[in-house]
């Protein structure tokens, strides 16, 4: 069965310490994004990677850190430095080529930062 | 900086009736995606736009997507209680990257 899993599902976190989320795909996918959404809102773009060994900050990059040594890996680091670490964060990845570009999204991590 | 706004942001539907969520965006783009949200799920994808014109339906949704005029909109007819969700449109701007609207929250009532 292909998909994106996350993981854990629900994190707890004191302030002050990273935490690092799991985000792992099996659909032979070659770009892959992170994403946060806050309450009430829509989903604001993190990091992307579009390759494996590369990756781009998104609009909110600051206090995160990532990595993509393989393909079908994309963790995401919330770092002390990220002043409003609670939210949802939301994995997805798409596939190159195609006529679509359609992402395709995992499950998601609530974080909760106390 | 692209703007995505939905309209409106929460929607109270009576069954049996027909309703319309707006998505307008502030720069061009060929591409538009409508996904749908369950309280505190991930997202589906409903449609895949890509180009002036288009027109995808499933079930009780059409979606259909004006570039000229950047608006999309998605049309719920004869509303039923299993499409109480929240719908977001995402515009792909540069390098296949999506910009979200804020999410209307529907909610579907007897």
């Amino acid at each position: 069965d292909g998909g994106i899993t996350q993981s854990p599902k629900y994190l707890f976190r004191k302030e002050g310490q990273n935490v690092t989320l799991s985000c792992e795909q099996n659909l032979n996918h070659d770009a892959m994004y992170w994403y946060r959404q806050d309450p009430g809102q829509g989903l604001r773009l993190i990091y992307y990677s579009q390759i494996v060994n590369d990756f781009q900050k998104g609009d909110i990059a600051e206090g995160y850190s990532v990595s993509r040594e393989k393909k079908e890996s994309f963790p995401l680091t919330v770092t002390s430095a990220q002043k409003n670490p609670t939210a949802f964060y939301l994995c997805a990845s798409r596939r190159a080529g195609g006529i679509t570009h359609e992402q395709y999204f995992g499950p998601g991590t609530r974080l909760t930062v106390t | 900086e692209l703007k995505v706004e939905q309209n409106p942001l929460f929607l109270s539907m009576q069954e049996g009736k027909n309703y319309t969520i707006y998505c307008n965006y502030s720069t061009t783009s060929d591409r538009l995606y409508w996904y749908r949200q369950d309280p505190g799920k991930s997202l589906e994808s409903l449609f895949v736009l890509l180009s002036n014109g288009a027109v995808k339906q499933e079930g009780r949704l059409m979606a259909s997507l004006d570039t000229k005029a950047r608006l999309s909109t998605l049309h719920i007819t004869a509303a039923v209680h299993d499409l109480s969700a929240t719908y977001f449109c995402a515009v792909e701007v540069g390098d296949y990257k999506l910009s979200f609207g804020a999410g209307t929250t529907v909610t579907v009532r007897a």
